[in-house]
């Protein structure tokens, strides 16, 4: 159960579009199409912004959205804005019934 | 509206046992199965384990398996973590999470990933 690996930080100026990747193994992200992403905010719990690799909840801006290609899964956003800054967590459904996320990635809305 | 409220977080010495509680609240229970997740202090999540809706299945992360045990009591509308054998890398702050039940996995009778999340409870193991 290897974390998944995304970068540490990314930043973009606002009106930009950003991406971030989490890469795995076959035996994750390679092998579900169930990559989800989660956005924290500083003292706060984790949110939901993205299931199945490119579904968005009610409620989820569709400035997020998701892709994912081999053992590698993306999250964009497009058009930042300053309430983006925040932490973002992949997270991969595995072949042992569990799941593991990606070690986080911090966005910076210069 | 959905709401879970965790309790139980300590300060225990390492080798003590600690049980976290998170009762939930605005949806029906007995229907959804639950997750834990861990965050230690200034790092990312941790998946800890998770419980089917019925208690029929439960799979956990090799860092806690054999010492963690998640259990719930439907009619209290309440999941449980018993934490045996705490260790200092076990210092965290502990959320569970409601499954995401429209998530294709669920169709697919597999683990669905984490929807609604608590505030969490904190988690210290120190001497």
């Amino acid at each position: 159960q290897s974390a998944l690996t995304q970068p540490a930080s990314v930043s973009g100026s606002p009106g930009q579009s950003i991406a971030i990747s989490c890469t795995g193994a076959s035996s994750d992200v390679g092998g579900y199409d169930y990559v989800s992403w989660y956005q924290q905010h500083p003292g706060t719990a984790p949110k939901l912004i993205i299931y199945d690799v490119n579904n968005r909840p009610s409620g989820v801006s569709d400035r997020f959205s998701g892709s994912k290609s081999g053992n590698t899964a993306s999250l964009t956003i497009s058009g930042l804005q300053a309430e983006d800054e925040a932490d973002y967590y992949c997270s991969s459904y595995t072949s042992v019934s569990t799941w593991v996320f990606g070690g986080g990635t911090k966005l910076t809305v210069l | 509206q959905v709401q879970l409220v965790e309790s139980g977080g300590d300060v225990v010495q390492p080798g003590r046992s600690l049980r976290l509680s998170c009762a939930a609240s605005g949806f029906s229970f007995s229907s959804f199965g639950m997750h834990w997740v861990r965050q230690a202090p200034g790092k990312g999540l941790e998946w800890v384990a998770v419980i089917w809706y019925d208690a029929r299945n439960k799979y956990y992360a090799d860092s806690v398996k054999g010492r963690f045990t998640i259990s719930r009591e439907n009619s209290k509308n309440t999941l449980y973590l018993q934490m045996n054998s705490l260790r200092a890398e076990d210092t965290a702050v502990y959320y569970c999470a409601r499954i995401l039940r429209y998530s294709s996995a669920w169709y697919s009778g597999l683990v669905p990933p984490m929807d609604v999340w608590g505030q969490g409870t904190t988690v210290t193991v120190s001497s």
